[in-house]
């Protein structure tokens, strides 16, 4: 069965710090990851995916992913935060044997950055 | 191009009553995904339906719960003789057909029910 884990339910930076929001994920095969952003009373967002390729994934607004296999991680990282980077954070796996299979969030990271 | 659409956004019931949330995938897409999300935690997989079609509903409650995502019209998610339990945000998602498994979910706004 497939799983992800964030093991952090909230993260604190100063602003202008690099952030790093940790996943990691137990999947059959190779797994395509995802992260999303929720803000409040909002849906979530998709920030960035991996599914073959480069480990280093960019995504949108300055973020980007690093795929470690070997330690079955898709961390989540920022060179320098943004008061606007503060919100819910959501590390996201599927099983891509079967186009069938459902895609499994992890419980979130609140992600606060201070001025 | 609209979005994914979900209706009501916020919805007030009495324990006992039914709960109907409604969601409108995005113009051409034909897989919907709904989860719930309880307050403070995070998204939990509930059903995942193509067109007249349930694919994996392993995250529905055996009881009270249904969905169904009909050729004509929105996917509904329906709860019978709801409890306190049931109240949380309800969020639909949706994907285009094919290579599904890479394709990223576009998630309405949600539906937030409150059941009193």
């Amino acid at each position: 069965a497939q799983s992800v884990a964030q093991p952090e339910d909230q993260v604190n930076v100063a602003e202008g710090n690099p952030l790093t929001v940790k996943c990691t994920y137990s999947v059959s095969g190779n797994p395509y990851l995802f992260w999303y952003v929720q803000y409040p009373n909002r849906g979530l967002q998709f920030l960035l995916k991996y599914i073959t390729g480069d480990n280093l994934v960019k995504g949108s607004y300055g973020f980007e992913a690093e795929f470690n296999k070997s330690q079955t991680s898709f961390h989540l990282k920022k060179p320098s935060a943004l008061v606007s980077d503060s919100a819910l954070y959501f590390c996201a796996v599927r099983a891509p044997e079967s186009s069938a299979s459902k895609i499994i969030f992890g419980s979130g990271t609140r992600l606060s950055i201070r001025p | 191009n609209a979005g994914v659409m979900q209706n009501p956004r916020h919805l007030v019931r009495r324990r006992g009553q039914e709960a109907r949330l409604r969601c409108s995938p995005m113009k051409g897409h034909s897989h919907v995904y709904w989860y719930r999300q309880l307050p403070e935690e995070g998204l939990k997989f509930m059903v995942y339906l193509q067109k007249e079609n349930i694919i994996d509903e392993s995250g529905m409650p055996k009881e009270r719960f249904s969905a169904e995502f009909p050729k004509e019209g929105p996917s509904i998610l329906r709860i019978q003789q709801v409890v306190r339990g049931d109240s949380a945000a309800y969020f639909c998602a949706s994907s285009p057909q094919g290579a599904a498994g890479a394709n990223v979910l576009t998630f309405g706004a949600g539906s937030r029910l409150t059941v009193l």
